[in-house]
């Protein structure tokens, strides 16, 4: 079983549509990383979180530290956000060590 | 936060030869990390790059393959060496800024494709 599993794999939506991405884990963990990755292969941190909810602009990532489980979302939804999206979380508890999940390939139809 | 820049941002290899990729941050860094990520694959972690000394390798990841120096706090390389078709991914540079601070900022990554 991996570590990191994410849902779905691939997502199409049209312009305007809320979208959900799961990211389930088996370890215990300090912090939980979601990442964008575009096609030309650069990644961004978008978030770092250890409890609760955060939110930039359009995005909000939250985490049930209990469940094992975090979500991002992502409102009204644009082509400029088709990319991978990445959840990421330490080896072990505390660790820099990072673990990824497959990530999800998101594609906004205009 | 940090800015990292990696150079080259792909490049076109033939097999048996290596090629040595940079990673530049704009300001000091506690740890460095290079990850690969191979087509289809998520990312996978190389080694930590420590500043100093010799580089710390994960299972499966050797020094003569992947040769790593990092001489200061902002700057570190890594060497793919004697290039297969099976070392053509894209490469990436992490860092992470502080001691206590586990989030970590990547690089723009070098595609490498070895025909």
């Amino acid at each position: 079983k991996n570590e990191v599993e994410q849902s779905p794999q691939n997502l199409t939506a049209q312009e305007g549509e809320f979208i959900t991405i799961n990211c389930s884990y088996s370890v215990g963990i300090s912090a939980l990383h979601w990442l964008q990755q575009h096609p030309g292969g650069g990644i961004v941190s978008l978030f770092m979180l250890s409890s609760g909810k955060k939110k930039h602009g359009r995005l909000i990532a939250t985490i049930n530290i209990q469940e094992k489980h975090s979500s991002l979302h992502i409102t009204a939804s644009h082509p400029r956000d088709s990319a991978v999206y990445i959840c990421a979380v330490p080896l072990i508890q505390g660790a820099q060590k990072l673990v990824f999940g497959q990530g999800t390939r998101l594609t906004i139809n205009p | 936060s940090a800015v990292i820049s990696q150079k080259p941002s792909r490049d076109i290899c033939q097999r048996g030869t290596s090629l040595t990729i940079q990673c530049q941050v704009d300001s000091q860094v506690t740890m460095m990390f290079w990850y690969r990520q191979q087509p289809g694959q998520s990312l996978t972690l190389i080694a930590t790059a420590n500043q100093g000394s010799e580089a710390t390798y994960e299972s499966g990841f050797v020094i003569d393959k992947f040769p790593i120096s990092r001489p200061n706090l902002t700057f570190s390389t890594l060497t793919v060496s004697n290039m297969s078709p099976e070392d053509s991914s894209i490469y990436l540079c992490s860092v992470q800024t502080g001691a206590l601070n586990n989030e970590q900022f990547f690089g723009p990554g070098t595609r490498l494709t070895v025909l």
